[in-house]
């Protein structure tokens, strides 16, 4: 079974700084996708960025971008400028890339237990 | 679009109380599930259904029903309420087509307490 690790429960960033929270998994899959969402007070699940494993192409979104290492099993999220709108619970989460030939069970997210992004003015 | 709705957005039960929390999507997504989120623990899967009529456990599946009789509904029974299941439940929902990896949508939440 795959396991998505968040080790820093809490981090905190100066407005216009920058941030990296850190993601390690386990698994023993070579094809996968991982995904950052962001949980503002809201409650809202907010989609930030993804990331298919066999692309070595970090990628990005605006301000958000992701330092993926394959071989580490790192999925680190690095947010620039941090504006206050940013402050929210982000969790990792890891999907199989299997498909639905092999169960549906491959579609379920496995999810870290989340990182609380505090930004101070 | 309205994406995901879930119903009730809050609910209050009493132990051993049963209902159903809603679930529906409006974007012709096959596959959809129920996680819930407890603190410190993340979202956890607890049922998914990959189509009308197929549905399945997940992680933590136990006191919770599913059905899934119309590509759009997926609701969430509890059977009989205990306090180990105040949580915060999220549906979410997503295609299973091309092009592959797509991302879930997820609802906006019910905050459930159980007393």
């Amino acid at each position: 079974a795959q396991t998505v690790t968040q080790s820093q429960p809490e981090m905190s960033v100066q407005e216009a700084e920058t941030v990296t929270l850190s993601c390690t998994y386990d698994t023993s899959e070579s094809d996968y996708y991982l995904f950052w969402y962001k949980q503002p007070p809201s409650r809202q699940m907010i989609l930030v960025i993804r990331q298919e494993a066999y692309k070595q192409q970090n990628a990005t979104e605006n301000r958000f971008s992701v330092n993926f290492q394959k071989a580490a099993k790192s999925f680190s999220l690095k947010i620039s400028d941090s504006q206050l709108g940013d402050a929210a619970m982000y969790f990792c989460a890891y999907r199989s890339a299997r498909g639905l030939g092999s169960g549906g069970s491959n579609y379920k997210l496995t999810f870290g237990k989340g990182t609380l992004l505090t930004v101070n003015p | 679009n309205a994406g995901v709705t879930q119903t009730p957005k809050f609910q209050v039960l009493k132990t051993g109380q049963s209902m159903t929390l809603q679930c529906a999507q409006d974007m012709n997504h096959e596959y959809m599930s129920w996680y819930r989120q407890d603190p410190g623990m993340g979202l956890r899967l607890i049922h998914y259904s990959v189509g009308a009529g197929i549905t399945d456990q997940g992680e933590v599946p136990n006191g919770y029903n599913v059905s899934r009789s119309t590509t759009e509904d997926f609701p969430l029974r509890l059977l009989s309420a205990a306090p180990s299941q105040t949580s915060v439940y999220f549906c979410a929902s997503s295609s299973l087509g091309s092009p592959e990896g797509q991302p879930q949508h997820f609802g906006d939440g019910t905050r459930l307490s159980i007393l």
